[in-house]
């Protein structure tokens, strides 16, 4: 079955760059999601990545995909208070394209 | 509307008692999804309807919860016998269709944050 692993906490300065790290075990999978989720909201859709990609660039985000080892990255550059949130990664499997799995979430603290 | 909306936004109630959370999908949206996040943890999927009809109801928990859609918009989904465990935050998502990628994105809603006592 699908498994999502992620760090729980990230602190980082104000204006660095923010790395934020995922593995999942599902092999067949067709998309990965990046969300965020501010206190007392819903998520939100950052990037997504297909498969067949090695990395996405929208703006201060990147995304970096390793296929072989089953390893994806979100960066954010010049990191902002307002990017203090939790980080979901998400992906969904080629039978059920549908369902989407979730990793634990990892807390970015972003920090004068 | 502008996203997709939940209500009410925070519930309580008491164990054993019934519950409905109603969710409204983005305006033209086929597909529908109920997703539970407790505490600490990512959303877990629960539900998800292709228009009026279940088409995977493979996450929920047990037979004390169930979900409709039945004109394929709004979705409730209800709750009987609430135990303790229950409390968490219930999200809807909703999307064009149901396939991965930009076109199929699920949005979600704030959510309802349910706590029994």
């Amino acid at each position: 079955g699908e498994d999502v692993e992620q760090s729980l906490f990230l602190s980082v300065r104000e204006g660095d760059s923010s790395v934020i790290n995922c593995t999942y075990t599902d092999s067949s999978s067709t998309y990965l999601y990046w969300y965020k989720q501010e206190p007392g909201a819903g998520l939100q859709l950052l990037t997504y990545i297909f498969s067949n990609m090695d990395m996405k660039q929208d703006q201060r985000l990147t995304v970096l995909l390793n296929k072989k080892d089953k390893h994806l990255s979100l960066r954010i550059a010049d990191t902002q208070t307002g990017d203090s949130a939790i980080y979901f990664c998400a992906e969904t499997g080629r039978s059920n394209d549908y369902k989407l799995s979730f990793g634990a979430g990892t807390t970015v603290t972003v920090r004068a | 509307g502008a996203g997709v909306s939940q209500t009410p936004s925070n519930k309580v109630t008491e164990k054993g008692k019934y519950v409905e959370l109603r969710c409204d999908p983005i305006s033209g949206h086929t597909a529908l999804y109920w997703y539970r996040q407790s505490l600490g943890q990512g959303p877990e999927f629960l539900i998800y309807f292709q228009g009026t009809g279940a088409a995977d109801d493979s996450g929920l928990p047990n037979d004390r919860f169930f979900a409709v859609r039945p004109e394929g918009s709004v979705s409730t989904l209800k709750i009987q016998r609430t135990e303790r465990g229950d409390s968490a935050v219930y999200l809807c998502a909703s999307s064009l269709g149901t396939s991965g990628g930009p076109d199929y994105t699920q949005y979600f809603g704030p959510g309802t944050r349910l706590t029994v006592l």
